[in-house]
């Protein structure tokens, strides 16, 4: 266990559902990030929070909406996906600002 | 039209040999360097980091050469063994909050 906890494990939706990813971390760290990895490009960075406040936004769509209520939470909001949103999404913290990212096992979603 | 996937490189290593993994990073002003492995169905692992300041640091059956006058990363793992079979991605630290990932290379086991 890498202390960072994401939920579901799987996911299947329509494009023209409305579902969100969890993850939770147990680390007491102050930074979380969410990654998208796909089969045709290398881990990919969509957003970063430090201190629960968004950092970086990797020109990711609007379709995408992440929140960070506080710095053990991050949801992130699916709207509209298309299929080649289809991947496997990677949460992530770390203590301080990119410092060593623990990850999560990850939500493989599957968009029809 | 057919898509692709991401053609990585593998590299097959005898069990008990050292396996060498290379990585040429993108941003010559990145300062921080990590290693992570990746086995399936499983999000990365942290393996071991270094800073730009150093150019060699080891860990546990494992060490990590940095050379930036080419902007090159490897990883060494000594006395490979089956449960080191996985993916491994080497990771640059761009700016502040950004971690960047390369391709990744798979390490096969042969027995």
């Amino acid at each position: 266990e890498t202390g960072v906890t994401q939920t579901p494990r799987h996911l299947v939706m329509g494009m023209t559902n409305k579902k969100s990813l969890k993850c939770e971390q147990h680390l007491g760290h102050n930074a979380m990030y969410w990654y998208k990895q796909s089969a045709k490009k290398p881990l990919e960075l969509m957003f970063v929070y430090n201190f629960k406040e968004q950092t970086e936004n990797n020109s990711v769509p609007s379709r995408f909406s992440p929140e960070c209520p506080n710095s053990s939470h991050l949801f992130l909001h699916l709207h509209t996906l298309q299929p080649e949103d289809s991947a496997l999404y990677l949460c992530a913290s770390s203590q301080g600002r990119g410092e060593k990212l623990f990850f999560g096992s990850g939500t493989q979603l599957s968009v029809l | 039209g057919e898509s692709v996937g991401l053609h990585l490189p593998t590299l097959s290593v005898q069990e008990g040999d050292n396996s060498i993994i290379n990585c040429a990073y993108s941003n010559s002003a990145s300062d921080y360097f990590i290693w992570y492995k990746q086995e399936s169905g499983k999000g990365p692992q942290f393996i071991i980091d270094i800073r730009s300041n150093m150019d060699k640091r080891q860990g546990q059956r494992v060490t990590v050469l940095l050379n930036k006058t080419v902007k090159h990363l490897s990883l060494q793992i000594a006395a490979t063994q089956p449960g080191d079979s996985a993916v491994y991605f080497c990771a640059e630290r761009v700016s502040g909050d950004k971690i960047i990932f390369g391709k990744g290379t798979r390490l096969h086991i042969l027995p």
